[in-house]
């Protein structure tokens, strides 16, 4: 059972590159999330998909863009990489609705240099 | 002050021994997430409760919607307990607002 899959699982990027970072899942979800893990807070939400076709800020935005692709997927992309985007990524899916549980993916571990 | 604290930061226990995590939050909640996070990295969701108690094993989750408190319990813990757990309140619709763990450590 895969779940909500995640790539790449590492990356090391220098100060002004680009990527994208992968979401997606097999479990028919309606909704998506992207959040980043820092030492010593909470995960805290950058972008969310409540259904495909729409997309919303979270709490801490600046500096990324996202897309829906299709239903499964979901997509995080860091234009111009900066020191202060170093984290853990985590994507998570869940059916839409309120009160409904949320299933992470594994996580991306990004240093910028 | 954080919408949602947890306590304590740390935890360390003796095999077998019964622990208590702690989850108070100063809002407005439909209901709340306990999440487990494995050295590994990986988070995986234990409960979701909007009143009273669930079980699961050896893991029991309590809340208190008037006292905005909920506690997670371990019975007779094992040292694959080790692990960072998460308190995640849902204020609508789905989003989540987290706690900053508490990283628990079970030695044999």
């Amino acid at each position: 059972n895969a779940g909500v899959t995640q790539t790449p699982k590492f990356q090391v990027l220098k100060t002004g590159q680009s990527m994208t970072l992968q979401c997606a899942q097999d479990m028919n979800h309606n909704s998506m999330y992207w959040y980043r893990q820092d030492p010593g807070m909470g995960l805290r939400l950058i972008y969310y998909s409540a259904s495909e076709g729409t997309t919303d800020k979270g709490e801490v935005p600046n500096g990324y863009n996202v897309s829906r692709l299709n239903k499964r997927e979901f997509s995080l992309r860091l234009e111009s990489a900066a020191p202060s985007q170093t984290s853990v990524y985590f994507c998570a899916s869940s059916e839409a609705g309120i009160n409904q549980p949320q299933h992470f993916g594994d996580g991306t571990r990004l240093s910028i240099l | 002050k954080n919408e949602v604290e947890q306590s304590p930061q740390n935890l360390t226990a003796q095999e077998g021994e019964f622990i208590t995590i702690n989850c108070s939050y100063s809002v407005g909640i439909s209901a709340l997430h306990w999440l487990q996070q494995h050295p590994g990295g990986g988070i995986v969701s234990l409960f979701m409760l909007s009143s009273g108690k669930k079980k699961h094993g050896r893991l029991i989750a309590t809340i208190n919607i008037q006292e905005k408190h909920s506690s997670l319990h371990i019975t007779a813990s094992h040292p694959r307990d080790s692990a960072v757990y998460i308190c995640a309140v849902i204020r609508g619709g789905s989003r989540l607002t987290f706690g900053e763990g508490t990283q628990l450590t079970v030695n044999p």
